[in-house]
């Protein structure tokens, strides 16, 4: 199985500043016959499923802000909140569907400071 | 609307059955495969198992394997997970979800509780 990692675990942010995740996948997600990074990034609040943020590692999902930004290739991917809001309060997964056998990470959970 | 809704969830004690159902509506529901994934309280996801489109190929984590099978009616619109020889460490909030990245549709969840 394709192991996905995150760190930091926790992160505190004042809001207004920017926020830094990220992910390492134990193998490249990056599908060579078309260029594309199988790796999504997921939002999930107390409660509520998970919401799809990015897709293609870089790729915003219709109605996220352009505040969310994906970054990243082949086993290294980041996810930066570029100004921090109180409704971003909220545990991000990065999410490989490279794999039929899909992996999550284990989560950051960000707050404000 | 698009939806998914889990239901079958409860408290079972450590060794007996259980069966999830997800009911879809709103969308062509046997277009797509479909995943169930787990969260245990407090912790983060993780996949269990996904069936194709029409039934005929399904893969599961290998936590599950052997005790879990997936299934669906396309007729009803509905997806399983029967679930046997449950043990503690199954305890979670149990989602089904789309298997259409983008796009994809996920379910409030249904919580089983193994315990006795």
């Amino acid at each position: 199985d394709i192991v996905m990692t995150q760190s930091p675990d926790s992160l505190a942010v004042s809001l207004g500043e920017r926020a830094t995740i990220n992910c390492k996948s134990s193998q490249s997600v990056l599908y060579s016959s078309n260029n594309k990074n199988y790796l999504a990034w997921y939002q999930q609040k107390p409660g509520q499923p998970p919401k799809l943020l990015i897709y293609w590692a870089s790729t915003r999902d219709s109605g996220v802000p352009d505040r969310f930004t994906g970054s990243g290739s082949g086993t290294d991917f980041t996810l930066t909140i570029s100004s921090l809001q109180a409704d971003d309060v909220a545990v991000y997964y990065c999410h490989q569907y490279y794999s039929t056998f899909r992996t999550f990470g284990q989560g950051t959970k960000v707050e404000i400071k | 609307q698009v939806q998914l809704v889990e239901s079958g969830g409860g408290v079972v004690q450590p060794g007996r059955s259980l069966r999830l159902s997800c009911a879809a509506s709103g969308f062509s529901f046997s277009n797509y495969g479909m995943h169930w994934v787990r969260q245990a309280p407090g912790k983060g996801l993780d996949w269990v198992a996904v069936i194709s489109y029409d039934g005929s190929n399904k893969y599961y984590a290998d936590s599950v394997k052997g005790r879990f099978t997936i299934s669906r009616d396309n007729s009803k619109n509905t997806l399983y997970l029967q679930m046997n020889s449950l043990r503690a460490e199954d305890t979670a909030a149990y989602h089904c979800a789309t298997d259409s990245i983008p796009g994809d549709v996920w379910g409030q969840g249904t919580t089983v509780t193994v315990s006795s």
